[in-house]
């Protein structure tokens, strides 16, 4: 399996900022993704994010929100922008496709996101 | 539009007890399903991983299977311990070429083990 970690593990922000997420995985993989965990909710996926090219965007979701980069394949960031309240969530990096190509999809430990 | 549920949406059961936990789906033209486990503020553990021409996987005290015709999967935690204690969630992946990799979450089973 891979290791995946990501920064910051929590943070407290105010209205109106944004706070960009990191997350870094020990060894190339194929795909990652980024998922949002609302409170008491499950993970609903933002965005694939490419290498090298833009993200996909599922439905809900824009860029102008949450930019997506990924300038290899081992690294990725997701910057959630202008927040409000309602950014408060846990947000979650994923990743597939690397070593033997499982098709087991790996998760970061998430950051923990409070919007005041 | 495929949906995911799970059911119950929790559960208390005493220890050394057999722990049986439900999801179900409504597009069964999946390409997997995978069960992970969730702790209080933590991410996700991925248990099992079930494709969708098999019937089931084991994995030590974990058994899920899937019936995919009738759009359902479940999992079995024998002898349950309080360190199982967690939020347990399904996920199916399509099988669409455009949906590679996309995970479409369950709202999870939460169970409780009391010693």
């Amino acid at each position: 399996s891979a290791v995946i970690s990501q920064k910051p593990s929590r943070d407290i922000c105010q209205r109106g900022t944004s706070l960009t997420i990191q997350c870094q995985v020990d060894s190339q993989v194929t795909m990652m993704f980024w998922y949002r965990q609302q409170p008491g909710q499950s993970l609903t996926l933002i965005a694939t994010a490419n290498q090298g090219s833009e993200a996909t965007y599922e439905s809900g979701f824009v860029i102008d929100k949450f930019p997506i980069s990924r300038p290899n394949l081992t690294f990725s960031t997701l910057t959630v922008s202008n927040m409000s309240p309602e950014d408060s969530s846990i947000y979650l990096c994923s990743v597939e496709g690397f070593g033997t190509g499982t098709d087991t999809q790996y998760f970061g430990p998430g950051t923990r996101l409070t919007v005041l | 539009k495929q949906e995911v549920t799970q059911i119950p949406a929790a559960l208390s059961v005493p220890e050394g007890e057999n722990l049986v936990l439900n999801c179900s789906f409504t597009d069964s033209a999946i390409y997997n399903l995978q069960w992970f486990r969730q702790d209080p503020g933590k991410g996700l553990t991925s248990l099992l991983l079930i494709q969708s021409s098999q019937r089931e996987q084991t994995s030590g005290r974990l058994n899920a299977s899937l019936d995919k015709s009738s759009g359902r999967s479940t999992l079995y935690i024998a002898a349950s311990q309080p360190g199982d204690s967690a939020t347990y969630l399904c996920a199916v992946r399509r099988g669409t070429t455009d949906s590679w990799g996309k995970l479409q979450f369950g709202a999870g089973t939460q169970v409780v083990v009391t010693p």
